[in-house]
Order: C-alpha cells, then sequence, then structure tokens
C-alpha cells in the first residue's frame, strides 16, 4: 500500500499565531514529499517540495518565511504557517511520493481557517 | 509555463450514458496522472500514464494518452451516481523532477 496521513484534520485558529501540520507516509519511505493549498472550486496549487535532509524548493511567490517546511525524516515532513492571517486559510493537502514509477500518494488535507 | 487544460468544467450526466472528458497540456512531458477528489476529500490516485497511446482502464472508466496530440481523455462509460466527484489531470515536465501541474478539474455530476 502506499498510505500518507497528515494532522491535524481542520484546525481553526486566531490571527496571529502560527499552525503546524504533520504530514507522515505509514507504510513506505518518501525522500520526497510535497506541499499543495487548494482553494474551495478550484484546482490544486504546488507550494513547495520537501526533500528529506535537505531544504525545501519553494514555488514562485510562496514566501518561506511564512510557510516552514521541515523534512527532518523519511515518513514526516511539517508544514507551519507562521502568523497566519485569514487569507491563509485554505486546504492544505501533502502528498508522499513513492516509484517507480513516480507517483504521488496524497494525505486526506487538513482544513486551516483562520478567523 | 507548462499550462494544463481540463474541457469540460463541469459536467452534468445521466446515469447509463457515456462522456469523455480532455485533457490537453502544452509542452512536452513524462507522465500524465488522473486523480478523483470527494467533496471535502483529498486525492485519489487513478490512473497513471507513461508513454504514447498508453490506454488504462479500471471498471467505468478508462483513460488514454497521445503524446503527440498533448493530449489525454478520460471515458466514462455507462455512468453510475457513485461517479459523481472532480476529476484531474496532472502533468509531470519534462525536466522538472516531479512536479506535478494540475489541470482545473471536472465537476461531474451523475444522475440518477
Amino acid at each position: 500500500g502506499a498510505v500518507v496521513s497528515q494532522h491535524p484534520s481542520w484546525v481553526i485558529c486566531k490571527s496571529g499565531t502560527s499552525v503546524k501540520i504533520e504530514c507522515r507516509s505509514l507504510d513506505f519511505q518518501a525522500t520526497t514529499m510535497f506541499w499543495y493549498r487548494q482553494f474551495p472550486k478550484q484546482s490544486l496549487m504546488l507550494m513547495a517540495t520537501s526533500n528529506e535532509g535537505s531544504k525545501a524548493t519553494y514555488e514562485q511567490g510562496v514566501e518561506k518565511d511564512k510557510f516552514l517546511i521541515n523534512h527532518a525524516s523519511l515518513t514526516l515532513s511539517t508544514l507551519t504557517v507562521t502568523s497566519a492571517h485569514p487569507e491563509d486559510s485554505s486546504f492544505y493537502i501533502c502528498s508522499a511520493q513513492k516509484g517507480p514509477p513516480d507517483t504521488q500518494y496524497f494525505g486526506p488535507g487538513t482544513r486551516l481557517t483562520v478567523l | 509555463e507548462l499550462k494544463v487544460e481540463q474541457n469540460p468544467l463541469f459536467l452534468s450526466m445521466q446515469e447509463g450514458k457515456n462522456y469523455t472528458i480532455y485533457c490537453n497540456y502544452s509542452t512536452t512531458s513524462d507522465r500524465l496522472y488522473w486523480y478523483r477528489q470527494d467533496p471535502g476529500k483529498s486525492l485519489e490516485s487513478l490512473f497513471v500514464l507513461l508513454s504514447n497511446g498508453a490506454v488504462k482502464q479500471e471498471g467505468r472508466l478508462m483513460a488514454s494518452l497521445d503524446t503527440k496530440a498533448r493530449l489525454s481523455t478520460l471515458h466514462i462509460t455507462a455512468a453510475v451516481h457513485d461517479l459523481s466527484a472532480t476529476y484531474f489531470c496532472a502533468v509531470v515536465k519534462e525536466t522538472s523532477g516531479s512536479r506535478l501541474t494540475f489541470g482545473e478539474g471536472t465537476q461531474l455530476t451523475v444522475n440518477p
């Protein structure tokens, strides 16, 4: 199998606080994980590529100081939304890559609401 | 810049009917994926297509890839209500590693 979990499933926080989201590959090791965000009725937008043991690669327009990514082990990547604001409210989805062929398996998503 | 376009974006169809969803992409690609997303849920992998002429089928869904035309199709046969979901195609651009670029999604509603 290829199971990816995310924690928490949903979180509501106050503006200005930081929120950490965990992404775990449960039954395989993943050197590469990805973080996406999805606004309602829209497609997924890649935020960053997370590589175990090295710095994440951020997509253009994504603030690396605001969205901190840490990939400390082959089964865990974390996304921390720092100083969250209402415009950061979104559905955040991670994926972990397994192959060959390289295929991304998606976590169940984390719905973030910033009040 | 890689662009991925799906057509149609919204589709309402009756049970038992057939239909095809199209996915066009703008540059050469290594791989093309189809995913399903139910409301409020994450993505479920349906198919991965690796080469020109590739065809894969699972149940009432069949996906094909024409790399020369830069076109993939997802064909629905004898639709049933359980197929109602949003379907995304996603493309990996050559030389981009494994970064996926998603289409806009096709929201499918199958009516009894």
